[in-house]
């Protein structure tokens, strides 16, 4: 079965320092790897997804998350981090094995971002 | 291009009774998913519709059923509400020009339902 593990329910950083959201995964066949964006009373905004290639991928507002398979992890991350990126994230996976477009979502992780 | 809309926006009903929620995907998408999300329980996957038939389904009870249309618009239905109902249900759309499920899905502002 499908599943993604978002490990902290929390991230607290300050603003201008490095930010890390952390995903890990588990599928049966190769994994279809995103990450999403909720704002208060919003729906999702796709920030990047990892289907196949560069470990690294670069996504909007300078976020970028680097997929590592030996450790099924799918990290989200940002240089320096703005107050304008606290929000609730979520890491999501799609099985290359399984038909249709479905995504199984992680808990999501609240990132505070602080002045 | 105008992104995914759902309606209404909010919604407040009562416990026994049924309620219908309207997406309309980006104009061209083929394939529209629906997801319950919940403080507790997270965002969960409803289903899923593809050329108007349902190609996948989680785990939901038979009083959760969706359509979609020829114009690939899509509803789904709750029916004999319960207060657990209460949630915010969101929307996706997928373009599948090819059929390729590497595709991105996207997401709606979602409808508030509030079970009383």
């Amino acid at each position: 079965a499908q599943s993604v593990a978002q490990p902290e329910d929390q991230v607290n950083v300050a603003e201008g320092n490095p930010l890390t959201v952390k995903c890990t995964y588990s599928v049966s066949g190769n994994p279809y790897l995103f990450w999403y964006v909720q704002y208060p009373n919003r729906g999702l905004q796709f920030l990047l997804k990892y289907i196949t290639g560069d470990n690294l991928v670069k996504g909007s507002y300078g976020f970028e998350a680097e997929f590592n398979k030996s450790q099924t992890s799918f990290h989200l991350k940002k240089p320096s981090a703005l107050v304008s990126d606290s929000a609730l994230y979520f890491c999501a996976v799609r099985d290359s094995n399984q038909a249709g477009t479905a995504l199984i979502f992680g808990k999501g992780t609240t990132l505070s971002v602080s002045s | 291009k105008a992104g995914v809309t759902q309606t209404p926006r909010y919604l407040i009903k009562t416990r026994g009774q049924q309620v219908t929620l309207s997406c309309s995907p980006i104009s061209g998408h083929r394939s529209v998913s629906w997801y319950q999300q919940t403080p507790g329980q997270g965002l969960q996957f409803l289903f899923e519709y593809f050329s108007e038939t349902q190609r996948n389904k989680g785990n939901f009870p038979g009083r959760f059923s969706g359509r979609q249309f020829s114009n690939s618009r899509s509803e789904m239905n709750v029916s004999t509400l319960e207060l657990g109902d209460s949630a915010l249900y969101l929307c996706a759309s997928t373009l599948e020009a090819s059929g390729s499920s590497t595709d991105t899905q996207y997401f709606g502002p979602g409808t508030r339902l509030t079970v009383l």
